[in-house]
């Protein structure tokens, strides 16, 4: 079966660190990949997606991510945090075709930020 | 922002009440869907709608309900639910319901069941 692995519950950092978020995902075809991020009380926002092309993909708020297909991975990126990035960071999966299978997404990373 | 809004915001109800969530978006989407986010568990889809017709049913328990007037509202209409039905609720649009679209959250309704 499809599934998004994220294997860190909680991560936390220094303001003005840098950080990486982890997203694996098992599916046999190429899939589309999302990052979205919950902020306490709030919706989903989506930070950036890949379909195809670059493997490198710039997002909103100074986020990055860069799928790597040997290692089925998608992780999220960004040189330098801020606190208000202090938010809750969800991987997605669909696959990569012109049919409408449901979107799967990971667990959750909670990202803590500290002074 | 996401341009799609839930009322409710925050509901608690007994296990004998009947109550509904709204959602409207004002995106112009035409596909709409629930979502179900319990504590540390991914969030699970519950219904797609695509130009008012329900594409997706993820097994939800009957106790729960959806009706999609239009493109522009969906409701979840819920009666007697259990206490493991407190969850967040979500609602989301996107334009299509195909793989590629982007999806754009709502709010989401906190559901407490007594």
């Amino acid at each position: 079966a499809q599934s998004v692995t994220q294997p860190d519950i909680h991560i936390t950092v220094s303001e003005g660190a840098s950080l990486e978020l982890r997203c694996n995902y098992s599916y046999g075809a190429t899939p589309y990949l999302f990052w979205y991020v919950q902020s306490p009380g709030q919706g989903l926002q989506l930070l950036l997606k890949y379909f195809s092309g670059d493997t490198l993909v710039q997002g909103i708020k100074g986020f990055e991510a860069e799928f790597k297909r040997s290692q089925s991975s998608f992780n999220l990126r960004k040189p330098s945090v801020h606190w208000s990035d202090a938010a809750e960071y969800f991987c997605a999966v669909v696959l990569g075709n012109s049919g409408n299978t449901p979107l799967v997404f990971g667990k959750g990373t909670r990202l803590s930020v500290i002074a | 922002e996401t341009g799609v809004t839930q009322t409710p915001r925050h509901l608690v109800m007994g296990m004998t009440n009947k109550k509904s969530l709204k959602c409207e978006q004002h995106l112009g989407h035409n596909a709409m869907y629930w979502y179900k986010q319990s504590a540390k568990k991914p969030l699970e889809l519950m219904f797609v709608y695509n130009f008012k017709e329900q594409t997706e049913n993820n097994s939800v328990p009957s106790r729960f309900s959806p009706e999609c007037p239009n493109s522009s509202h969906l409701f979840l209409h819920l009666h007697t639910l259990q206490p493991e039905d407190s969850a967040l609720y979500l609602c989301a649009s996107s334009h299509g319901d195909r793989n590629q679209e982007t999806q754009y959250f709502g709010p989401g309704t906190r559901l407490l069941v007594l």
